[in-house]
């Protein structure tokens, strides 16, 4: 099965209003996550990253926090803008390098005005 | 700089047609790798390659082959086109492998066998 994957297929937020999208990972030796925003018709863009011996890392207007003891990562979006409608991926090291990711499944992100 | 460039951007083929998807990247990353998106999922790891001359398989290798003379160049070869590998298609590339850094995505070649 996956080995990484979402909770939430979808969210629907207001313009101006935090996102929270989440995901589940399962293998516990991984140790390189990464967020990628994936508008239509182009390619997965990086939007940040964590090493597993970190909880959180900060980016502008995003956040990720890793909690390893129930594998599960989270991206936080401050002030959702129209602009962040996408799908977003979480991705983890499947092979104990940063070249063999596995993806989850991607989580659709509607942004209301 | 122009990143990973994949050409063609959109092909048709025919079932048992074969064909060369093309891609290049000009930040002179060693790792490259090829991805497939279907709907509803989310990528998988084709083949890679840690640098000219090496390739391994990936996840769903089966109907396609790689090659990589250049560090530049990764070219995905289908040899028998069947509608199963109907799907859009990501190059990605990033630098040496070992060192914790994010890979960056072409913007795909979408793909319909007929």
């Amino acid at each position: 099965g996956e080995s990484v994957g979402l909770h939430l297929p979808t969210l629907s937020v207001q313009e101006g209003d935090n996102s929270i999208i989440n995901c589940a990972y399962s293998n516990s030796a991984s140790d390189y996550f990464i967020w990628y925003k994936q508008e239509s018709g182009k390619g997965p863009q990086f939007i940040i990253d964590i090493r597993s011996n970190m909880d959180k890392r900060q980016g502008q207007r995003v956040t990720v926090l890793l909690n390893k003891t129930v594998k599960h990562l989270s991206l936080q979006i401050a002030a959702t803008q129209p602009g962040d409608s996408a799908v977003y991926f979480c991705a983890e090291n499947s092979g104990g390098s940063n070249y063999k990711l596995t993806f989850g499944k991607g989580t659709l992100l509607t942004v209301n005005p | 700089n122009a990143g990973v460039t994949q050409t063609p951007k959109f092909q048709v083929l025919k079932t048992g047609q074969s064909m060369t998807l093309q891609c290049a990247q000009d930040m002179n990353h060693e790792y490259m790798s090829w991805y497939r998106q279907d709907p509803g999922m989310g990528l998988r790891l084709i083949h890679y390659s840690v640098g000219a001359g090496i390739t391994d398989q990936g996840e769903v290798p089966n109907g396609y082959n790689v090659s990589r003379s250049t560090t530049e160049d990764f070219p995905l070869r289908l040899l028998s086109a069947a509608p199963s590998q109907t799907s859009v298609y990501f190059c990605a590339s990033s630098p040496t492998g070992g060192t914790w850094q994010p890979q960056h995505f072409g913007d795909g070649t979408r793909l319909s066998i007929l």
